[in-house]
């Protein structure tokens, strides 16, 4: 059974410091990986798609890497603003079948 | 486009009552889904569907029952609420199911079951 955890659960930084979530899934075998965000009674937005034969991808100032062999997504914020507060959650879509499998989330607030 | 939709927005229920979370997508796409979310915890799938007329088990679909009658709208129905339903309800939808897919989610339906 896919497990994804997230780490860590809560980050606080000043902003503009740069920084990074990490996310780790236990089977390789994975269609993509997803980086959603999702503020206070909202769904979730989706930033980035990694998929299974990329590495990396980015959109402004996020960039998202997949190393499948080890079992590990990173995204990686940069110059981080207030605005950037809200809680990331990683999901992995497996090989078979349509389901998403999701970490319990990092919860980031950046102090102004 | 109003993307996904849901109704209510919050919603009281007492142990056994039955009740409905509405859910519309107005993007024409064939997979919808339903989750749950659980304070602190990342979303669990319930049900899914692949078109008008066909749906599958998630991970957690005890106590909960789906149909898909169009392609726009995906109901899911509680018949005999229970406290450990309460949660915040997420509906999603996407085009396809492949790689590059992404799923677009509404902002949720929040229940609380006493």
């Amino acid at each position: 059974k896919q497990e994804v955890t997230q780490i860590p659960a809560a980050l606080s930084v000043p902003e503009g410091e740069n920084l990074v979530l990490n996310c780790s899934f236990t089977d390789s075998a994975i269609y993509n990986l997803q980086w959603f965000r999702q503020d206070p009674g909202k769904g979730l937005t989706s930033l980035l798609l990694i998929q299974s034969s990329q590495r990396e991808q980015t959109s402004g100032r996020l960039n998202a890497s997949l190393d499948k062999s080890s079992g590990r997504s990173t995204l990686y914020i940069a110059a981080s603003q207030p605005g950037d507060s809200a809680t990331y959650l990683c999901a992995v879509k497996e090989t078979s079948g349509s389901r998403l499998t999701f970490g319990e989330g990092t919860q980031l607030t950046v102090n102004p | 486009n109003a993307g996904v939709t849901q109704t209510p927005k919050f919603r009281i229920l007492k142990i056994g009552q039955s009740m409905t979370l509405q859910c519309t997508q107005d993007m024409n796409h064939n997979y919808m889904y339903w989750y749950r979310q659980d304070p602190g915890m990342g979303l669990k799938l319930i049900y899914y569907s692949v078109g008008a007329g066909i749906t599958d088990k998630g991970e957690v679909p005890n106590g909960y029952n789906v149909s898909r009658s169009t392609t726009e709208d995906f109901p899911l129905r509680l018949e005999l609420a229970a406290p450990s339903q309460t949660s915040v309800y997420f509906c999603a939808s996407s085009q396809t199911s492949g790689a590059q897919e992404t799923q677009y989610f509404g902002p949720g339906t929040r229940l609380l079951v006493l």
